[in-house]
């Protein structure tokens, strides 16, 4: 299966500032990767989908504005958390869609971000 | 709209089974997943079902029934190493996955 990784696997900011997050695929082309936020003690969710060329698909409630997504390569899609406040603390994980199945979606390792 | 409800804690004895529970409602069914996720790790694929049915892989088997909008995860011989939320997660459209709202087992001596 695929290797993903990300960078930095954790990171504290203030409040203001805005904090970039690298979703990497090192063995395999990604047109498509996941970006999910995943809060204590809650389930994954969604944020949006990030199109290799093209811009991404953001899930209902998520600022395109606020979460900026760029997948400028087939092995590269970062996430910039802009403006970051508290509330913006969480883990986020990214994943690569083979583009075969969904059994084929491989999770990084995830990034987790404290902003004070 | 996408429904998918798991209990949120279940609590077992180290040697025993348990089985974890899910429903969904959802607008598409492409398949459902079960993931193992240690606090600060992402996701491990578990299995996969989209026939109902069972599948058994090794400790760990996973059943499905589509007109229930059913599934469950059974793990037998528990290990202290399986505390961990356990997440069903439906594909519903375009490899897209919907999670649900993960159980937390803990085993215990």
């Amino acid at each position: 299966g695929a290797v993903v990784s990300q960078h930095p696997s954790w990171v504290i900011c203030k409040s203001g500032t805005s904090v970039k997050i690298e979703c990497r695929s090192l063995d395999f082309q990604a047109t498509t990767m996941f970006w999910y936020r995943q809060f204590p003690k809650q389930s994954l969710m969604l944020m949006a989908t990030s199109n290799e060329g093209s811009k991404a698909t953001y899930e209902q409630g998520v600022e395109k504005d606020k979460f900026l997504i760029n997948h400028a390569s087939l092995t590269l899609s970062t996430l910039t958390v802009t403006s970051a406040h508290p509330e913006d603390s969480s883990f986020y994980i990214c994943s690569v869609d083979s583009g075969r199945s969904s059994y084929e979606q491989y999770f990084g390792p995830g990034t987790r971000l404290t902003v004070t | 709209g996408q429904n998918i409800d798991q209990p949120t804690e279940m609590t077992a004895t180290e040697g025993a089974i348990v089985q974890i529970n899910c429903t969904y409602q959802t607008s598409g069914f492409n398949g459902l997943f079960w993931y193992q996720q240690h606090a600060g790790e992402a996701p491990t694929f578990l299995s996969y079902n989209v026939l109902d049915g069972l599948e058994e892989k090794g400790r760990f088997s996973s059943f499905l029934s589509r007109s229930k909008g059913y599934s469950y995860l059974l793990l037998k011989e528990l290990q202290m190493k399986d505390s961990a939320s356990y997440l069903c997660a439906v594909d519903n459209a375009g490899n897209m996955l919907t999670f649900g709202g993960g159980t937390r087992l803990m085993v215990k001596p």
